[in-house]
């Protein structure tokens, strides 16, 4: 079993709609990262998040540190939020900032 | 502020070729990381480097891999004597010299390595 499991790996949407990602880990961690990755290749650091929740313009990411589970929310997408998007948590306070990823969510939003 | 510089951004070897790949971080960054994506596979953590030392080799192939971060210039990953396996997209992300643990990585656009 992977530390990260992000749900689900494909996701077809029309624009519009509301999206969800989910994203759970196994391990102790200090932060979590939700990245987006173009089809081009390169990746963007979306949110960093270690409690509760934050939001940046039509996303949303939220955690529970509780429950080791997060979430990423797109609201009214577009084809353009089409991409890979990838939860990545970092363990050890001091030990390293190594991320640990999630195999991502192919996300494609149809006109 | 430039971002994290990767060069180059697409490099071709033959089997048996060494690879060198650069990233130079952001300005006032001094911890970088090199992560692997093989295709159709998530990122995976290989090399995390403060100045003139590494700290976390931990997820580097034990041979033909290796990582610098010197004092002056760029981070350089190198590959000796390079196989089809190590076709990939390699790419470096760089943080601030704060608490670790506590910063956002910020990522370069990659080196996609193809090995003929």
């Amino acid at each position: 079993k992977n530390e990260v499991e992000q749900s689900p790996q494909n996701l077809t949407a029309q624009e519009g709609e509301f999206i969800t990602i989910n994203c759970s880990y196994s391990v102790g961690i200090s932060a979590l990262h939700w990245l987006q990755q173009h089809p081009g290749g390169g990746i963007v650091s979306l949110f960093m998040l270690s409690s509760g929740k934050k939001k940046h313009g039509r996303l949303i990411a939220t955690i529970n540190i509780q429950e080791k589970h997060s979430s990423l929310h797109i609201t009214a997408s577009h084809p353009r939020d089409s991409a890979v998007y990838i939860c990545a948590v970092r363990s050890g306070e001091t030990s390293g900032s190594r991320l640990t990823f999630g195999e991502g969510t192919q996300l494609t939003v149809n006109p | 502020n430039a971002g994290v510089m990767q060069n180059p951004r697409h490099l071709v070897r033959r089997r048996g070729q060494e690879a060198r790949l650069r990233c130079s971080p952001m300005k006032g960054h001094s911890h970088v990381y090199w992560y692997r994506q093989l295709p159709e596979e998530g990122l995976k953590f290989m090399v995390y480097l403060q100045k003139e030392n590494i700290i976390d080799e931990s997820g580097m192939p034990k041979e033909r891999f290796s990582a610098e971060f010197p004092k002056e210039g760029p981070s350089i990953l190198r590959i000796q004597q390079v196989v089809r396996g190590d076709s990939a997209a390699y790419f470096c992300a760089s943080s601030p010299p704060s608490l670790a643990g506590k910063d956002t990585q910020y990522f370069g656009p990659g080196t996609r390595l193809t090995v003929l």
